[in-house]
């Protein structure tokens, strides 16, 4: 089974720190992805990444960063987190692209990040 | 401009009954896919089912079918024998070729009812 694993469950950080949060799969797969999930709102994506060391803008990623030095690891980076970034925020990974679209994403557990 | 809709921010069905998702989606790429996901209060997001643009049938998967109706650009999820299992958050989603990435409507909470 393929695995998507996110470092925490819950995060509680202040106001201006600088928080990591860390997606690990094991699939080998080419593409990762950083969504938060607000109510109503359904999942919004952040970042992603199609290979080591590249990324891409979402539809929201003011406020975020990411890294991605190894396949198997991506990092979204919250500069300096503010109240507004309190959200439960999802990991994903993906396999490779081919000319269908049917491939599916399969998601980590969640972090559930509150700022104070 | 929103190119996938839920209009149903939370539903209930009595158990053993049918119910019906609704999704409407927005596109102008001729290739597609939709997919549907289904959290649980625990927080992992569950891969349910498939339909791509081109499929000539609706896609099923056991309790779950996808009335796909592709002039009207809708994609409705139907659980079939609720179960109480099934209370969760849905969620319809879409990839189009031409991208990359899943674009997410904002769910429907399902609460099966015994």
């Amino acid at each position: 089974d393929v695995k998507v694993t996110q470092s925490s469950r819950y995060l509680v950080k202040r106001t201006g720190e600088k928080v990591f949060l860390e997606c690990v799969q094991d699939m080998d797969h080419e593409n990762m992805f950083w969504y938060r999930q607000d109510p109503g709102l359904g999942l919004r994506l952040i970042y992603f990444s199609y290979d080591v060391k590249m990324k891409e803008k979402g539809d929201i990623p003011e406020g975020y960063s990411v890294s991605r030095e190894k396949k198997e690891r991506f990092s979204l980076i919250l500069e300096s987190a503010s109240t507004n970034q309190t959200s439960m925020y999802l990991c994903a990974s993906r396999g490779p692209e081919g000319r269908l679209v049917n491939t599916e994403a399969f998601f980590g557990q969640g972090t559930r990040l509150t700022v104070v | 401009a929103q190119k996938i809709t839920q209009t149903q921010p939370g539903m209930f069905v009595q158990e053993k009954e049918a119910v019906t998702l609704d999704c409407t989606y927005d596109t102008s790429d001729p290739s597609y896919g939709l997919f549907w996901y289904k959290q649980p209060s625990s927080g992992e997001m569950i891969f349910l089912i498939y339909q791509g643009s081109y499929d000539q049938q609706n896609a099923t998967e056991g309790r779950y079918s996808l009335n796909f109706q592709k002039a009207r650009k809708s994609a409705n999820l139907v659980i079939s024998a609720s179960q109480l299992g099934d209370s969760a958050m849905y969620f319809c989603a879409m990839r189009e070729n031409a991208g990359n990435m899943l674009t997410f409507g904002g769910g429907t909470r399902l609460m099966v009812k015994p």
